[in-house]
């Protein structure tokens, strides 16, 4: 079946930093992909998606391109802030699967 | 605003009772999914409804009940079955297309369950 598999945090950095999370996944179809963060005590929040091949999702200074060869789609971000501190989800949905599929979630936390 | 709305914020319950969360969309979305989520872990499928009067169970279906009487509304009852049912519980929707090809799902502000 469809899996993510996204890199363990904590991820720790210091404000200004350049940030990857690195997202993987497993998929029978031509999935849609997607990051999602949850900030403490909040419900998910959709952060950017790709729907096909070499597409690059953007948004607030974050960006990730769905790479279909390396079936990969790593989160960046050229310099965080501390407000970027939260939990980050990575996801897929598959043609035929009537749920996304989520990764385990990567918390980052950036310092001032 | 359009959106999903989980009442209450948080919830305490003593043990053996059950307790129902709701979760309402104005979104007109087809699609409304119930999450559980464990400090420090991902999230966990429960309950899922694709369309009006009919819901599939999740991963982890073991001790709620839910039903879809509205397509605006998709409540859950955390039943005395379930060993362990504090946790924080998120509820969402998407629209389906054809094919069963699930789009973005959005999400509630979620509703922390506490049982004493």
């Amino acid at each position: 079946g469809d899996s993510v598999t996204q890199m363990e945090g904590p991820v720790t950095l210091s404000e200004e930093a350049f940030l990857t999370i690195n997202c993987t996944y497993t998929a029978t179809g031509y999935p849609s992909l997607f990051w999602y963060v949850q900030y403490p005590g909040e419900g998910l929040q959709l952060l950017l998606k790709a729907t096909k091949a070499d597409d690059k999702g953007s948004n607030k200074g974050f960006e990730a391109t769905y790479r279909k060869e390396t079936t990969s789609f790593h989160l960046e971000k050229g310099s965080v802030q501390v407000s970027d501190s939260a939990v980050y989800f990575c996801a897929l949905g598959d043609s035929g699967y009537s749920t996304l599929t989520f990764g385990k979630g990567t918390m980052l936390l950036v310092s001032p | 605003d359009g959106g999903i709305t989980q009442s209450p914020k948080y919830l305490f319950r003593k043990e053996g009772q059950n307790v129902t969360l709701s979760c309402e969309q104005n979104l007109n979305h087809d699609a409304m999914y119930w999450y559980r989520q464990d400090p420090g872990q991902g999230l966990r499928l429960i309950y899922y409804s694709q369309i009006v009067n009919d819901f599939q169970k999740g991963d982890i279906a073991e001790g709620y009940s839910v039903s879809r009487e509205k397509k605006e509304s998709f409540p859950l009852t955390v039943t005395s079955a379930q060993k362990n049912p504090t946790a924080f519980y998120l509820c969402a929707s998407s629209i389906m297309y054809s094919g069963s090809m699930v789009d973005t799902q959005y999400f509630g502000p979620g509703t922390r369950l506490t049982v004493l």
